[in-house]
């Protein structure tokens, strides 16, 4: 079983800064199978990046997903307001079938 | 845009069971992979299990088999998530999203990533 290991897992920054976000597999895996998310309070989580580096639709260009093997990084280039949130990066398994997910990293003011 | 609607929230008894329910506001729920995934209280996202109607495929996290049923009402497109046993640990907010895939040049192709989520439904189990 893939563990995905999220660092650091409170970061603290200011609006403009730069937000840089770890997700370390316990080993290899396919670019295609690796997914973020971010999650507020109260609200559903909403899918950011999918295979690694692709971002979905209607996601803002300050977010930015890298990395191959076990290191995978999700980048904000300047933190806006809204982006205060918990990130959660995924992977999928195909044998058997299982989505996994990292502990979260909370971003916060 | 599909959107994933959810029941209510639901208070049961520990050792009792819960279902809750998600319908896609438009197309066809058969044609969806729903998964289903909770975040209890101060933890993180958990995954517990998905269902391909179309294909009739269903899998599970171990750690909830012989717990869990997902099924599916093609007419009422309407998918259920059923989890019986339940614990105080079982407390928790459950939402159903939609996996993407497409299909082009006569080939399924699975993209491993969850774009539309419900609102969530809260199960709180207490005595």
């Amino acid at each position: 079983e893939i563990v995905l290991t999220q660092s650091p897992g409170t970061l603290s920054l200011s609006p403009g800064e730069r937000a840089t976000l770890s997700c370390r597999a316990s080993q290899s895996v396919s670019t295609t199978f690796l997914a973020w998310y971010q999650h507020k309070p109260g609200q559903a989580p909403r899918l950011l990046i999918y295979r690694a580096s692709s971002r979905a639709t209607g996601v803002p260009h300050r977010f930015s997903g890298s990395g191959s093997g076990t290191d995978f990084t999700l980048t904000i280039s300047r933190v806006e307001p809204e982006d205060f949130a918990v990130y959660y990066c995924q992977h999928y398994d195909d044998s058997p079938p299982t989505f996994t997910f990292g502990q979260g990293t909370r971003l916060e003011i | 845009q599909v959107q994933m609607v959810q029941s209510g929230a639901e208070v049961k008894e520990p050792g009792s069971s819960v279902k809750v329910s998600c319908r896609a506001s438009a197309g066809t729920l058969s044609s969806y992979i729903i998964n289903w995934v909770r975040q209890a209280p101060g933890q993180g996202l958990e995954w517990m299990g998905r269902i391909f109607p179309m294909f009739g495929t269903m899998n599970y996290a171990q750690k909830f088999q012989g717990r869990v049923t997902i099924t599916a009402d093609e007419f009422t497109n309407t998918v259920y998530l059923e989890l019986s046993s339940l614990r105080s640990e079982d407390t928790a907010v459950y939402y159903c999203a939609r996996e993407y895939y497409d299909y082009w040049s006569g080939e399924y192709h699975y993209y491993y990533y969850m774009d539309v989520w419900g609102k969530g439904t809260t199960v709180i189990v207490s005595s």
